[in-house]
């Protein structure tokens, strides 16, 4: 079965930093998604990504977030400065088009992130 | 904005039935999903409904009422495996959604 893939699993970085973190989505998907989810705490939007381009973003991407498809495989989260309420576990997921409604997102396993 | 509420625990024996209710509050709606998740990992897909009705899958089973703003997710003969979150999700007129703070059930032998 097709998965998307995240990459790191697990990454530690000091408050002010930046960090990157990498999806590769399902291939034949075109809809592209970030979420986060706080320690106990509900799964969260950030943004969406279609055509190249941001769809949608929650009031939580602000500035100091970006996103990127630099290739036709890879997707991108960005962090410029990172903060101690940053630290979370950041899914990346993807629908196919046309079914996505129905099949529903295909998430990724995630990326714990902690900030220190 | 959306309000989606659920309850926070619930408790079931192996081998029984338990039913997880979703009432949501949304400004738009375009489909209501559950999905399950194990501590530390991924939500998992479960079921789709976006007309009034009940959707059967297996052992899961998904129910709307889109006048009334209520779901509930089934789980039949209960599996000690099924001890998890379940995440109710509501897809607004764009394509995200918006997830409820989960219920988290604990099935005992």
């Amino acid at each position: 079965e097709p998965e998307v893939t995240q990459t790191p699993s697990h990454q530690v970085t000091q408050m002010g930093q930046e960090v990157i973190l990498r999806c590769v989505p399902i291939s034949n998907h075109l809809y592209f998604y970030w979420y986060r989810q706080i320690l106990g705490q509900k799964v969260e939007f950030l943004v969406s990504f279609y055509n190249n381009e941001i769809s949608e973003k929650s009031e939580i991407f602000d500035d100091q977030f970006s996103v990127e498809r630099p290739d036709g495989s890879n997707f991108t989260l960005k962090i410029r400065s990172t903060k101690l309420e940053d630290s979370a576990m950041y899914f990346c997921a993807s629908i196919q088009p046309g079914t996505g409604a129905v099949l529903g997102y295909t998430f990724g396993s995630g990326t714990r992130l902690t900030v220190v | 904005g959306q309000n989606i509420d659920q309850p926070t625990e619930m408790t079931a024996t192996e081998g029984a039935i338990v039913q997880i209710n979703c009432t949501y509050q949304t400004s738009g709606f375009n489909g209501l999903f559950w999905y399950q998740q194990h501590a530390g990992e991924a939500p998992t897909f479960l079921s789709y409904n976006v007309l009034d009705g009940l959707e059967e899958k297996g052992r899961f089973s998904s129910f709307l009422s889109r006048s009334k703003g209520y779901s509930y997710l089934l789980l039949k003969e209960l599996q000690m495996k099924d001890s998890a979150s379940y995440l109710c999700a509501v897809r607004d007129s764009g394509s995200k959604s918006t997830f409820g703070d989960g219920t988290t059930l604990t099935v005992k032998p």
